[in-house]
């Protein structure tokens, strides 16, 4: 069936560094939308990137990531970590309009 | 508006009593979602509301009830807590032809 990966459960950086939080996918459809969820603490997730085509970077409050079907990959990147950015990522795959298949999801925590 | 609202934020049950959350919407959205969210997990999807169709994941049909008396508004009905209902339940709405879902604050319950 669909699957979504986040291999890192937990990513520590300083501010000022880059972020590459991975997300890998599993689908048999071709026309599969990915997502990029973002949760704040104490607030709802809310949508940050999403993408249906192959190889368009889509960018998004300084947060970008390309959809490559070769390898079945969303990476989410910025250039810049912020203070402001901790919170948990969840990578999403939906290939219909009622469901969202979530990754485990990523802590991202930006030191001063 | 897109906003989702969720009623109460805050609920608190005894064991084996019943729980009913409340969800709204005025997006004009034809789908409705819960969610079941647990620290460190990804959200769960108990069940959602395509219009008046109900769909209920296999797992928890039995655990989790709904209604949509009309597209505006959802309920989640829990008719004896467990300590495992302890959680955030989210409620979400979607558009057919955008597929991003609107996530509401939630409702943090405690089964005690």
């Amino acid at each position: 069936g669909d699957s979504v990966t986040q291999k890192e459960g937990l990513v520590t950086l300083t501010e000022g560094l880059p972020v590459m939080l991975n997300c890998t996918y599993q689908t048999i459809y071709s026309n599969a939308f990915l997502f990029w969820y973002v949760h704040y603490l104490n607030e709802s997730p809310r949508l940050l990137l999403k993408s249906s085509t192959d190889n368009k970077r889509t960018e998004h409050q300084g947060f970008h990531a390309t959809l490559h079907k070769s390898s079945s990959s969303f990476h989410l990147q910025k250039s810049s970590a912020q203070l402001s950015d901790s919170a948990l990522y969840y990578c999403a795959l939906s290939e219909s309009n009622y469901q969202l298949i979530w990754g485990s999801g990523t802590k991202l925590i930006i030191k001063p | 508006d897109t906003t989702v609202k969720q009623n109460p934020r805050y609920k608190l049950a005894r064991v084996g009593k019943p729980v009913n959350l409340i969800c709204s919407q005025t997006m004009n959205h034809d789908t409705m979602y819960w969610y079941q969210k647990k620290p460190n997990q990804a959200p769960k999807l108990l069940l959602f509301y395509y219009d008046k169709i109900l769909n209920r994941e296999a797992d928890t049909f039995e655990k989790f009830q709904s209604s949509r008396p009309n597209n505006s508004f959802c309920s989640l009905y829990i008719g004896s807590a467990g300590l495992e209902y302890s959680a955030m339940y989210l409620c979400a709405s979607s558009r057919e032809d955008t597929l991003e879902q609107y996530f509401g604050p939630g409702t943090r319950l405690t089964v005690l």
